[in-house]
């Protein structure tokens, strides 16, 4: 599976829209890129996936470049609640198993 | 629609003892994962499971720790003469199997051996 970049950090201010970057430049065709998030010491959330188009559900948006090395997970209207630590991660689906390798991720701080 | 449940959600132990963690998947979905999160690190894969199969180990210590999903019931986490070292979140997580197999995690089992 692709390797991803992320920062370690960011802050936003509450109300404001959250742009999370993330760089899988290694990404080959068939892997989708993933995003959950962590918060606090939860279980990980799902949060949205994208093969090569953009994606929106209720939760978020996914950008996908079009030469899908990088993306980038935008929280419309970021709250408190949503301070948490952001996983970008790429895989491809494999029957013989899909594991999730998370690396450090973004740790975003929401802010009054 | 229930998500995934896990239990006990913490769970104490002391050195030597069993601890046994269970993971019930979300319906509809056969396939089952088991990720370790030790303090203040990231989450590693353990175990993948499907009914009655485990199909990848590579993360799983090779001594004291197992897993199982059976035909019937939760899929079982077992670590046996637990050590201060397996403190830990435990956390499972299930998926139907199929493109893009997305997976959905439970609230985890926190683990703490004295």
């Amino acid at each position: 599976d692709a390797k991803t970049t992320q920062p370690p950090s960011m802050d936003c201010a509450e109300g404001r829209a959250a742009n999370l970057p993330c760089n899988h430049s290694t990404i080959s065709g068939n892997e989708y890129v993933y995003w959950y998030r962590q918060i606090h010491s939860q279980g990980p959330q799902y949060i949205i996936h994208g093969l090569k188009n953009n994606e929106t559900n209720e939760m978020a948006s996914l950008i996908i470049t079009e030469d899908r090395k990088s993306s980038t997970l935008i929280l419309p209207h970021a709250t408190l609640r949503d301070t948490a630590v952001y996983y970008c991660i790429v895989r491809v689906f494999n029957n013989a198993g899909n594991m999730l390798t998370f690396g450090g991720g973004t740790r975003l701080m929401v802010k009054p | 629609n229930a998500g995934v449940m896990q239990n006990p959600r913490h769970l104490v132990r002391r050195r030597g003892q069993e601890a046994r963690l269970r993971c019930s998947p979300m319906k509809g979905h056969s396939h089952v994962y088991w990720y370790r999160q030790l303090p203040e690190e990231g989450l590693k894969f353990m175990v993948y499971l499907q009914k009655e199969n485990i199909i990848d180990e590579s993360g799983m210590p090779k001594e004291r720790f197992s897993a199982e999903f059976p035909k019937e019931g939760p899929s079982i986490l077992r670590i046996q003469q637990v050590v201060r070292g397996d403190s830990a979140a435990y956390f499972c997580a299930s998926s139907p199997g199929r493109a893009p197999d997305t997976q959905y995690f439970g609230p985890g089992t926190r683990l703490t051996v004295l």
